[in-house]
């Protein structure tokens, strides 16, 4: 059974920085392309960014870019999201999403002073 | 980027009925790369549909989906309780990915 759990989530104050990870299972992970996709609260799913499957190439939103930094660890089944000058407009359930229909159960992220 | 665009942004309706909720794309797309996902509140989005029409492991026939090129829809064909939520469709065939904004299904 795949599984996608995501941590790392909290309270940031705008300017700051938390590190979020999503930890795959039920899969050969490093086939796989996996994405970030969020939800400010009571708004749609947002598309973050895009990490290959051997990590040679990412993607991101251009709202993101330049602030966000993906990677993944394939040694440890892990995806990760750097995420840098947090704005109170970057507040939202952050989920990592694989297209083939696999979604985590999210980790929230608040900006707020 | 292409824009998916649902409608309408609310239906409401009781259970029983069906309902017809609509994705239009900016551009076309390879029916290969269009999901549903349903999503409740305070949970993840669920994969209903993939391939624009084949039902994801575990989900109802009551649940149904169609179309091609620009247009697509999923239809329920008579509404459960557990069905009131929020549907959106994705492409993912052309980059970046993205979702039309949602159709609330409400009860009537």
């Amino acid at each position: 059974e795949v599984q996608l759990v995501e941590s790392g989530g909290g309270v940031v104050q705008p300017g700051g920085s938390l590190r979020l990870s999503c930890e795959a299972s039920g899969f050969t992970f490093d086939n796989f392309g996996i994405h970030w996709v969020r939800q400010a609260p009571g708004k749609g799913l947002e598309w973050v960014s895009l990490i290959s499957g051997d990590g040679g190439a990412t993607y991101y939103a251009d709202s993101v870019k330049g602030r966000f930094t993906i990677s993944r660890d394939n040694s440890k089944n892990s995806l990760y999201l750097h995420m840098n000058s947090l704005r109170t407009e970057d507040s939202a359930v952050y989920y990592c999403h694989m297209v083939e229909g696999y979604w985590g159960q999210g980790t929230l992220v608040t900006v707020s002073s | 980027e292409i824009v998916l665009t649902q409608s309408p942004g609310t239906l409401s309706l009781s259970p029983g009925e069906r309902a017809t909720l609509s994705c239009r794309a900016s551009q076309s797309i390879s029916n290969t790369y269009i999901a549903w996902h349903q999503q409740k509140p305070g949970q993840a989005p669920r994969l209903l549909i993939y391939g624009a029409s084949s039902r994801a492991t575990g989900i109802p026939d009551r649940f149904s989906g169609s179309g091609s090129g620009t247009d697509f829809a999923l239809t329920i064909s008579s509404l459960e309780p557990e069905d009131f939520a929020v549907y959106y469709c994705q492409q993912f065939g052309s980059s970046p990915l993205t979702f039309g904004g949602g159709t609330k299904v409400e009860i009537k």
